[in-house]
């Protein structure tokens, strides 16, 4: 069965950078593009951008380009997102979701708790 | 980026009860690339539909979608206690992807 594995709760101070992992299995991991999106306290969906696994290619958000990379390992089937200059405001759970057939995020991992505090 | 506003904010029904959903968007949608994703406290969003109006496996059909164009429907007939949760509707266009700000269903 598809499954998607994040990593755990991470705690960061400001201006520093926090990389989450997302680890697949049960399906071809470079037949389906990759997505992460968050979600603040209390708040909405927020998408942040994705990569195609079979070649690499990345589009962010316009609210998250400078500070958002997201990169694959084909040889882990696992997915990444690093953001960088992290303020309080990206206090957040973040989500890794696959792409999936009918243009829909089919498939989410459990999600991970970034919490940004001095 | 094609902005998605959700109405109502709350909506307020009793279980067996008929819960209509809107979605607007700021320009037209392309139906494949429309779609709702309900979500519980602390759990992942979960999709119900895609392409507007199909059903993903294992949805009630008391789940169904409908609309085109800038203007989407989530009807759900017959409310279960386990439907109240939030709902979110989802496109993608230009490579981006945009969601609603989400309509909290909740017992009346």
């Amino acid at each position: 069965q598809v499954q998607l594995v994040q990593s755990g709760a991470e705690v960061k101070k400001p201006g520093a950078s926090v990389k989450v992992s997302c680890k697949t299995s049960g399906y071809t991991f470079t037949a389906f593009e990759i997505h992460w999106v968050r979600q603040a306290p209390g708040q909405g969906l927020e998408w942040m951008g994705w990569i195609n696994v079979g070649n690499a290619y990345t589009k962010y958000s316009q609210q998250f380009q400078g500070r958002v990379a997201v990169t694959s390992d084909t040889s882990a089937n696992t997915a990444y997102m690093e953001l960088s200059s992290l303020r309080s405001e990206d206090t957040a759970v973040y989500f890794c979701a696959r792409y999936g057939i009918g243009y829909v995020f089919d498939f989410w991992g459990q999600g991970t708790l970034v919490t940004v505090s001095s | 980026d094609t902005v998605l506003t959700q109405s109502p904010g709350t909506l307020s029904l009793s279980p067996g009860e008929r819960a209509t959903l809107s979605c607007r968007a700021s320009q037209s949608v392309n139906i494949n690339y429309l779609a709702w994703y309900q979500q519980k406290p602390d759990q992942a969003p979960r999709f119900l539909i895609y392409g507007a109006s199909s059903r993903a496996t294992g949805i009630p059909d008391r789940f169904s979608g409908s609309g085109s164009g800038t203007d989407f429907t989530l009807t759900i007939t017959g409310l279960e206690p386990e439907d109240f949760a939030v709902y979110y509707c989802q496109q993608y266009s230009n490579s981006a992807i945009t969601f609603g700000q989400g309509t909290r269903l909740e017992i009346k």
